[in-house]
């Protein structure tokens, strides 16, 4: 079974430009989540997709970030313009449906440096 | 509000012997409790959890977690360390049927066995 895949895995970019991720989650997993890591912290979710429709943004910065899952399947999350406190790991992850009890699986992540 | 903590940034164990990752959550209603790895330049990886029944509950590579309900308490415990359990550890928990029932991760600890 392939795992959650996730793309690029590194980028590097100037504060006030724009980026975007992208993530694919496992095949017929309904809910898709996208976390941000800061180095020394654990993950916080910014948004969580049940399907195509959002569940929770209440963490997500909807002044400078967006994201979208129109298809139900893949997802891509943007930042624009960033900031240096953006610089993060940014983690997706999907699982079955939303039961609380389902564990997550992760993707490797995005490293994003603003310099 | 529901939290999780970590008390212990890094834990130091010699290969061989027993070692014990702690977890403190404060949640309203009953929780669900999970443990994930991470391992260096990949993505979080699923441990085990608790959602109801047998307190002690076994897990992925060894591992075990006991729920202490009057403690507040979820350590992760293995009876023997191997060199290559060094790693980044969270707790997480998540309380479900609330209107924000997302999952919280702890801040980590780092897992260190010296051969």
């Amino acid at each position: 079974e392939a795992g959650v895949a996730q793309s690029p895995r590194y980028k590097i970019i100037e504060k006030r430009q724009s980026v975007a991720f992208w993530c694919n989650p496992i095949s017929g997993h309904a809910t898709l989540y996208w976390y941000q890591q800061i180095l020394g912290q654990g993950p916080k979710l910014l948004i969580q997709f049940q399907n195509n429709g959002v569940v929770d943004d209440s963490q997500l910065p909807k002044d400078r970030f967006s994201a979208e899952r129109l298809k139900g399947v893949d997802s891509t999350l943007k930042i624009q313009p960033a900031k240096l406190e953006d610089s993060a790991v940014y983690l997706c992850a999907s699982s079955l449906d939303i039961l609380s009890y389902n564990e997550q699986f992760f993707g490797p992540g995005t490293r994003l440096t603003v310099l | 509000a529901q939290s999780v903590a970590q008390p212990e940034d890094q834990v130091n164990v010699a290969e061989g012997n027993p070692l014990t990752v702690k977890c403190t959550y404060s949640v309203s209603g009953n929780p669900y409790l999970f443990w994930y790895v991470q391992y260096p330049n990949r993505g979080l990886q699923f441990l085990l959890k608790y959602i109801t029944g047998d307190n002690l509950v076994k897990g992925s590579y060894g591992f075990e977690a006991e729920f202490n309900k009057s403690q507040t308490s979820f350590h992760l415990k293995k009876p023997s360390a191997l060199v290559s359990d060094s790693a980044l550890y969270f707790c997480a928990v998540r309380v479900p049927g609330s209107s924000a029932s997302k999952i919280i991760f702890g801040s980590g600890t780092r897992l260190s066995i010296r051969p």
